[in-house]
């Protein structure tokens, strides 16, 4: 039984540059979260897919900011133009139905 | 909007005692859930227990206990026999019970320390 995965752990870039994050839930889970997570904060909700259907953003999501599920498995989430306050620790989770949600290990975006 | 508060930004404990770690949050809905989850240093994020708002009873899983207090928008958390494993940033969520995302909406975190 794996848990959620995520890939790249850390990532490096310079402001300007492109970078792609992908997610890998637990199987049959078809709800998938993204979350974003700055130092001593808690994390804050992105976007959520319910198989591969987007149904909510936040508004935090800016228009630099992407996020696919193309068949309610694997997730990717884009961020175009990166700043440097996208550096953040970001989150993916997923769940079977309205309830607990499994968390993987991030990926930790540093932006130069 | 939903807002969940932890007052406590850092606590510690002597190793086998007892802790207790506070949330409070605001929401005019009936039916949620309410979790505290645990990150320990560079690890993920791990469920530690959650509480459905319908149930007076206190949920507990093994060393771990919630008090729920829905009147008061209270749900602390208390740690018995405190081990060293037990360091880590605790957050406290709150959920939706149904109808949309159920999204989590996390407070902003107590750092616990656990001294041998």
């Amino acid at each position: 039984d794996t848990g959620v995965s995520q890939d790249p752990r850390h990532k490096i870039t310079k402001r300007g540059q492109n970078v792609t994050f992908r997610c890998d839930p637990i199987s049959e889970h078809n709800r998938l979260y993204w979350y974003r997570q700055t130092l001593g904060q808690g994390p804050e909700f992105l976007t959520y897919f319910q198989n591969e259907a987007q149904l909510e953003k936040s508004r935090l999501l800016s228009d630099r900011f992407s996020a696919e599920r193309p068949k309610g498995s694997f997730s990717t989430l884009e961020i175009q133009r990166t700043e440097q306050g996208d550096s953040a620790m970001y989150l993916c989770a997923s769940t079977p139905g309205g309830d607990t949600q499994y968390f993987g290990p991030g990926t930790r975006l540093t932006v130069l | 909007a939903q807002t969940v508060t932890q007052s406590q930004p850092e606590m510690s404990v002597q190793e086998a005692e007892t802790v207790t770690l506070s949330c409070t949050y605001d929401t005019s809905e009936s039916d949620y859930y309410l979790f505290w989850y645990k990150q320990p240093p560079s690890r993920q994020m791990i469920l530690v227990i959650r509480q459905e708002a319908y149930k007076q009873q206190n949920a507990t899983e093994n060393r771990f206990s919630v008090n729920f207090q829905k009147a008061a928008k209270s749900f602390s958390l208390k740690i018995s026999d405190s081990q060293l494993g037990d360091a880590a940033m605790y957050f406290c969520a709150y959920s939706p019970y149904q109808g949309g995302s159920e999204k989590l909406v996390f407070g902003k975190g107590t750092k616990l320390t656990v001294n041998p």
